[in-house]
């Protein structure tokens, strides 16, 4: 299995603009999780999907951040318009009924400048 | 409602040293119980977990014991390695649930 597959690996943008943020879980999960990593607020949930519907996105920080799962295979995690405190690690992980083990990608280091 | 609470690091360690991360949970019904680990540059990976009391969970030399008594879950190594230097992640996930619960991490410096 190839597990989680997260893209962009490195993200560099300026302040103001869109960033797309994309997920492939691993084959057979039925949930998703987006989360934040920062030194200063360690790891924040941010929004988390089961059988594509989103339960619970209390984390996400504000209206610049949305999140969609149009399908099983992919989601995406979009700021718009990006700020320089949004720069961070954003890790997705994947899970299913059969396990109650998290499988996180690799992560999206975004900066902001 | 589920919270995790570690120790707060960086805990600095020679090799060969004894190790022990400290881990108290608070949840209501019987959570399942985990460590991960996340080396720099990488994604959280799970290194041991146990899912009832009295269960022991081990993986490369770590192990971690389920004290329903004491809601804890502190994690061991009888002699660390450089190699083991690392963030751990005490956790837990309650039954039924798919939501897992992470503590703050602590950090793990080996020295040589």
């Amino acid at each position: 299995d190839a597990g989680v597959i997260q893209s962009p690996r490195h993200e560099v943008t300026e302040m103001g603009q869109e960033v797309t943020l994309r997920c492939k879980p691993i084959s057979g999960h039925n949930s998703l999780f987006w989360y934040r990593q920062t030194m200063m607020r360690g790891l924040e949930l941010l929004i988390y999907f089961n059988n594509n519907v989103p339960i619970d996105d209390s984390g996400m920080p504000e209206d610049r951040f949305s999140a969609k799962m149009p399908n099983a295979s992919f989601s995406t995690l979009k700021i718009q318009p990006s700020e320089p405190r949004d720069s961070a690690v954003y890790f997705c992980a994947s899970t299913s009924v059969r396990t109650d083990t998290q499988y996180f990608g690799p992560g999206t280091r975004l900066t902001v400048l | 409602g589920n919270s995790v609470t570690q120790m707060e690091g960086p805990v600095t360690l020679s090799e060969e040293a004894f190790l022990t991360i400290n881990c108290t949970y608070t949840a209501t019904g019987y959570p399942s119980l985990f460590w991960y680990v996340q080396y720099p540059g990488e994604g959280l990976q799970l290194l041991l977990k146990a899912t009832k009391a009295d269960d022991k969970g081990s993986n490369k030399g770590f192990e971690a014991t389920y004290r329903k008594e004491t809601t804890s879950f502190h994690l061991e190594k009888g002699s660390v390695q450089v190699s083991d230097s690392a963030v751990y992640f005490c956790a837990l996930t309650n039954t039924g649930g798919f939501k897992t619960i992470f503590g703050a991490g602590t950090r793990l410096f080996v020295k040589a």
